[in-house]
């Protein structure tokens, strides 16, 4: 059972444009969620964040967008440059026994941008 | 700054044998979680060390294990070797602040059982 769901496994966009990334999950105890970018032969970078007290983050070319009631986040890169090719994951976060926490991350979408 | 250094980087094993991973994480983060990453299945959560004790697990079998040194360094064993075992592992420091603090990855070992 996917708790966390990345729809798209790639997306294509131009330079410049808007890259929109889409991540839904199931599970109502999940109050913190992340997304990390992966270049090949790399660990997962931490990119933005955001707490389920807030519905938008901002960070530079990145914000997150979080729906609480229809259980979706969404990563907007803009304007999206070639460098920003790479996997991007989705995650998210609850307390579990004993305070800890454990990220459970969606399958990942390929975002190529096109020159 | 040193980031998570994770050895080796790349492992060919045979079915049947056990294999152990290392990773030693960022300065002054204390907890050390280890994923699981195969083609099309994302990152899966195996378990996570703080303090040497371990504090969460995933649904992997026992043959998956772990520990956590008092340097916070982090070993993942896996015995009696699958060919499904063949995957990407990642480990992963934070300081384990509690909520909302971010995991540092390092790049994995490569793991290829034949």
């Amino acid at each position: 059972d996917q708790q966390v769901k990345q729809n798209s496994p790639s997306l294509s966009v131009q330079e410049g444009r808007i890259s929109i990334l889409n991540c839904d999950y199931t599970n109502s105890m999940f109050d913190y969620f992340l997304w990390y970018k992966k270049y090949p032969a790399e660990g997962p970078t931490f990119l933005i964040s955001i707490s389920s007290i807030k519905d938008k983050n901002e960070d530079g070319r990145f914000t997150v967008f979080l729906n609480k009631s229809a259980k979706h986040l969404s990563l907007h890169i803009v304007p999206s440059q070639p460098g920003d090719s790479a996997v991007y994951f989705c995650a998210a976060s609850a307390i579990s026994s004993g305070s800890a926490r454990q990220l459970t991350f969606g399958s990942g979408t390929q975002l190529t941008v096109l020159p | 700054k040193a980031g998570v250094t994770q050895t080796p980087r790349y492992l060919i094993k045979t079915r049947g044998q056990q294999v152990t991973l290392s990773c030693s994480p960022i300065s002054g983060h204390r907890s050390v979680s280890w994923y699981q990453q195969t083609p099309g299945q994302g990152l899966q959560f195996l378990f996570e060390y703080f303090s040497e004790t371990q504090r969460n697990k995933g649904n992997f079998p026992g043959r998956f294990s772990g520990r956590q040194f008092s340097n916070s360094r982090s070993e993942m064993n896996v015995s009696t070797l699958e060919l499904g075992d063949s995957a990407l592992y990642l480990c992963a420091s934070s300081l384990a602040r509690g909520r909302g603090d971010e995991q540092y990855f390092g790049p994995g070992t490569r793991l290829t059982v034949t």
